[in-house]
């Protein structure tokens, strides 16, 4: 079956380093990568998303690029802010039998220090 | 209405009662989604509506847990005779559903569930 692997946390970084979150996937079909971010005590948002291969997302600072060759949708971003503490979920979502399935990793903490 | 919109935010029930989570979609999305998210831990499926049918229930954990959705919009997930398991962030989320990929999922900030 699916399935989306994100890398463990927490990862702590001091303000101004350079983030990268690895994540990759396994998918039967050509599914739609997402980025989404839980800031605490608050609900999921959605980051960035691409929908094909090669495709890049990008919000905020952040970046992701869709890599079918890799299977892989890491997440980046050049200088983070202590703002940016949160858990970050990788997910797929593919049309399968006539609708969307939504697939999560299972979250990376982020914890930025000044 | 602008988003997913989830109530009660917060529930403390006793063990043994029966609760009810309200989730209204956004307007004009077909696609509804019940997700589970317990302390310190991913997101787990429990449930999938499209329209008012729900082709997809493999996530529900136990028969204490039942779903619906009326009208194609607000849906209500039950959890009767609570355990202390079932304490966790329980999530809802809509999207539109076409032909194609890409279709972005959005969240409400869901339902806080304590059984003490």
């Amino acid at each position: 079956g699916d399935s989306v692997t994100q890398m463990e946390g927490p990862v702590t970084l001091s303000e101004e380093a350079f983030l990268t979150i690895n994540c990759t996937y396994t998918a039967t079909g050509y599914p739609s990568l997402f980025w989404y971010v839980q800031y605490p005590g608050e609900g999921l948002q959605l980051l960035l998303k691409a929908t094909k291969a090669d495709d890049k997302g990008s919000n905020k600072g952040f970046e992701a690029t869709y890599r079918k060759e890799t299977t892989s949708f890491h997440l980046e971003k050049g200088s983070v802010q202590v703002s940016d503490s949160a858990v970050y979920f990788c997910a797929l979502s593919y049309m399968n039998s006539g609708y969307s399935t939504l697939t999560f990793g299972k979250g990376t903490m982020l914890l930025v220090s000044p | 209405g602008a988003g997913v919109s989830q109530s009660p935010s917060n529930k403390v029930t006793e063990k043994g009662k029966d609760v009810e989570l309200r989730c209204d979609p956004i307007s004009g999305h077909t696609a509804l989604y019940w997700y589970r998210q317990r302390l310190g831990q991913g997101l787990e499926f429990l449930i999938y509506f499209q329209g008012n049918s729900a082709p997809d229930k493999s996530g529900l954990p136990s028969d204490r847990f039942s779903a619906e959705r009326t009208g194609e919009s607000v849906s209500t997930l039950t959890i009767q005779r609570t355990q202390q398991e079932d304490s966790a962030v329980y999530l809802c989320a809509s999207s539109r559903q076409e032909i194609r990929s890409g279709n972005t999922i959005y969240f409400g900030e869901g339902s806080w569930l304590t059984v003490v």
